[in-house]
């Protein structure tokens, strides 16, 4: 069963747009809640993270937005590129394990 | 930078055969992760050890055994490979304190015949 539910499982976007992937979880003792990248034939690497007493996060055209009361958070890629064709994957970590979604596969058309 | 390696990229392997999957990190992690990832499911963890010779169940522990002999070495051991463990296997380490960022491999592609 797993503790972080991630979708769509699927998105393609046109080059300027705006990507939009939610996760949602439900144990409350979850602690710090990074997202994942990860291109083909690569491992995935940490992209941006936040804690859940910080309601938004952003780095450069990445942006977090969490809601703790929802046990809900989103990662917002705006101006989406070529580049940024790759699995997404959310996650959730506690006593430094990490449960993570099922993954979303984002494709940028030019 | 952190390097993470894995001894083999692709593997295939006839069921009941023993297999081993190495992993090798650089950067002096007390802590190292072995997981599994499959379409539509995500990663998920195998096993994990905090220190030599510990190491503690993930949530899909059936069927595989670990051992961590060196602090830089973790290895993933399927004592009789079964066409189930066909899969991309992933091995990541951290630091104690790291927060929750880990460090992954390349990965091994194992198909299991």
């Amino acid at each position: 069963q797993q503790q972080v539910k991630q979708s769509p499982q699927s998105l393609i976007v046109q080059k300027g747009g705006i990507s939009i992937i939610n996760c949602a979880y439900e144990n409350t003792a979850f602690d710090y809640f990074p997202w994942y990248q990860q291109f083909p034939g690569k491992g995935p690497a940490l992209l941006i993270a936040i804690r859940p007493d910080v309601s938004e996060k952003k780095e450069g055209r990445f942006t977090i937005s969490f809601n703790k009361s929802a046990k809900q958070f989103s990662l917002h890629i705006m101006d989406s590129q070529p580049g940024d064709s790759a699995t997404y994957f959310c996650a959730a970590t506690y006593d430094y394990k990490l449960s993570f979604g099922a993954g979303t596969t984002v494709t940028v058309r030019a | 930078d952190v390097k993470v390696t894995q001894s083999s990229r692709y593997l295939v392997k006839r069921t009941g055969e023993k297999v081993f999957l190495e992993c090798v990190q650089d950067m002096d992690h007390e802590n190292m992760f072995w997981y599994r990832q499959d379409p539509g499911l995500g990663l998920r963890l195998i096993y994990f050890s905090y220190d030599v010779k510990m190491k503690e169940k993930g949530d899909i522990p059936e069927g595989y055994s670990v051992s961590r002999e060196k602090k830089e070495r973790f290895s993933l051991i399927l004592e009789s490979a079964s066409t189930n463990q066909t899969s991309m296997y992933l091995c990541a380490s951290s630091p104690p304190q790291g927060g929750g960022e880990q460090f992954f491999g390349p990965g091994t592609r194992l198909t299991v015949l």
